[in-house]
């Protein structure tokens, strides 16, 4: 099975922070990574797909990057709103596989 | 508009199987590609992958679950139907229903989850 570690888990932030999250998985997973927002008491949301392919509707302050088994999700400027739990996800293989998350709280 | 709907017990006790149905919109089980799976997340905790099943009949299950695992889909319904048997404590969380429209399954669409208790 593949496991995906990221890191950190948990970062303290301010609005207007860039904001850097990463993932690796342990084996090569061709770029099918996904990253996920949630909230508390929400269901996740997908962010980014094709470990760089920004999904429909999402603010252009998220992007992607990372090829073969490292991976990263960038936010260029934190806006309230994004204080939440990030999740990576590789489905390049079964069993799909999800990171710990990321926490960010405020600072 | 795709939307995903969860149902089911929200208690139920240690041993018995717990039967969760999504019921869906704004697509079609029977389209090239589609699949219909569940996640779980237990409170505080990572999500996990439970099963898949795909427009042609394909399944897929978590290997650490497979076994208590059963998944089916009822085209005529738009409902896909998640049992899991010898429910325990520590499969107590809230249960998600997710759809993909490719291959590899990238999990676009999520219902909203349904939490589901195990305690005697």
């Amino acid at each position: 099975d593949i496991q995906m570690t990221q890191s950190p888990s948990s970062l303290s932030v301010s609005i207007g922070d860039r904001v850097t999250i990463t993932c690796r998985a342990s084996q090569v997973i061709n770029n099918y990574l996904a990253w996920f927002q949630q909230k508390p008491g929400k269901a996740p949301k997908p962010l980014i797909y094709a470990a760089s392919s920004l999904h429909s509707g999402v603010p252009s302050r998220f992007s992607g990057s990372g090829s073969g088994t490292d991976f990263t999700l960038t936010i260029s400027s934190l806006q309230p709103e994004d204080f939440a739990t990030y999740y990576c996800q590789q489905y390049y293989v079964y069993p799909l596989a999800f990171g710990q998350g990321t926490r960010l709280a405020i600072k | 508009q795709i939307t995903l709907e969860e149902s089911g017990p929200t208690l139920v006790k240690p041993t018995q199987t717990l039967t969760l149905t999504c019921t869906f919109s704004g697509f079609s089980l029977k389209s090239r590609r589609v699949g219909v799976g569940w996640i779980r997340q237990p409170p505080g905790k990572a999500l996990e992958w439970l099963a898949l099943i795909y427009w042609d009949n394909e399944k897929r299950y978590s290997p650490s679950l497979k076994s208590r695992l059963f998944i089916t889909k009822d085209t005529s319904k738009n409902q896909v139907v998640l049992t899991m048997t010898n429910m325990d404590p520590v499969d107590t969380g809230t249960y998600f229903c997710v759809h993909s429209d490719r291959l590899p399954p990238y999990l676009a669409y999520w219902g909203q989850g349904t939490l589901v208790t195990v305690s005697s």
